[in-house]
């Protein structure tokens, strides 16, 4: 049992560049999320979904891109990289609304742009 | 505006005795408070949750209280254990928001022997 996964673990991106961060989880969660962790902050969230075909922005969504176009996939896509985007990037997913479990994090992706 | 707050950016613990890690919050409306505690170069994993309807919830060595007033919480683990040196974050959602958890900026917990 799988549960989130996220690749690549680690990424180093030139300025202008894109790139697509992978996500996929196997335990039919409808809801996932998008996070970013920069040193010494919480988490913020970036786009989330309630359901294949549904996604919405969240906290800090500027400069990226989602979709959502199964249950089991949410690629989180950056175009045109900036400095200010390198940070360590988590997906998460969860059953409902309320879920008593929380969220299941992904090992996260490491990202730094220069 | 940092609505889910911890403003003990690291705390030490001797092994077997109690940590308390504490939680503030400014958004009357979330009613679903979790922790989660995070290793290095590893994602958050869920610990604990409480919901807004209650005051405490234990679970083995972890108990979380809640005082709706104050609107405060606190993680209580005893006894503590080198295992549990970690990153401990607190996270807050509000019915009806699909779920959407606010973090804080997390507590580093070294439990020393």
């Amino acid at each position: 049992n799988a549960g989130v996964t996220q690749t690549p673990k680690f990424r180093i991106l030139k300025i202008g560049q894109s790139m697509t961060l992978q996500c996929t989880q196997d335990m039919n969660h409808n809801y996932m999320y998008w996070y970013r962790q920069d040193p010494g902050m919480g988490l913020k969230l970036i786009y989330y979904s309630v359901g294949a075909g549904i996604t919405d922005k969240g906290e800090v969504p500027n400069g990226y891109n989602v979709s959502r176009s199964t249950t089991e996939d949410f690629p989180l896509r950056l175009e045109l990289a900036a400095p200010s985007q390198t940070s360590v990037y988590f997906c998460a997913s969860s059953y409902s609304q309320g879920s008593a479990y929380g969220y299941t994090f992904g090992s996260g992706t490491r990202l730094t742009v220069v | 505006d940092q609505q889910v707050k911890q403003n003990s950016p690291s705390l030490s613990v001797q092994e077997g005795r109690i940590s308390i890690l504490n939680c503030d919050y400014t958004n009357s409306m979330f009613d679903y408070f979790l922790w989660y505690k995070k290793y290095p170069a590893e994602g958050p994993t869920f610990l604990i949750s409480i919901s807004s309807i209650k005051d405490k919830n234990e679970d083995g060595r972890f108990t979380v209280f809640l005082n709706k007033s104050a609107k405060h919480l606190s993680l209580h683990i005893v006894p503590s254990q080198p295992g549990d040196s970690a990153v401990y974050f607190c996270a807050a959602s509000a019915t009806g928001t699909a779920s959407k958890l606010t973090f804080g900026t997390g507590t580093r917990l070294q439990v020393t022997l």
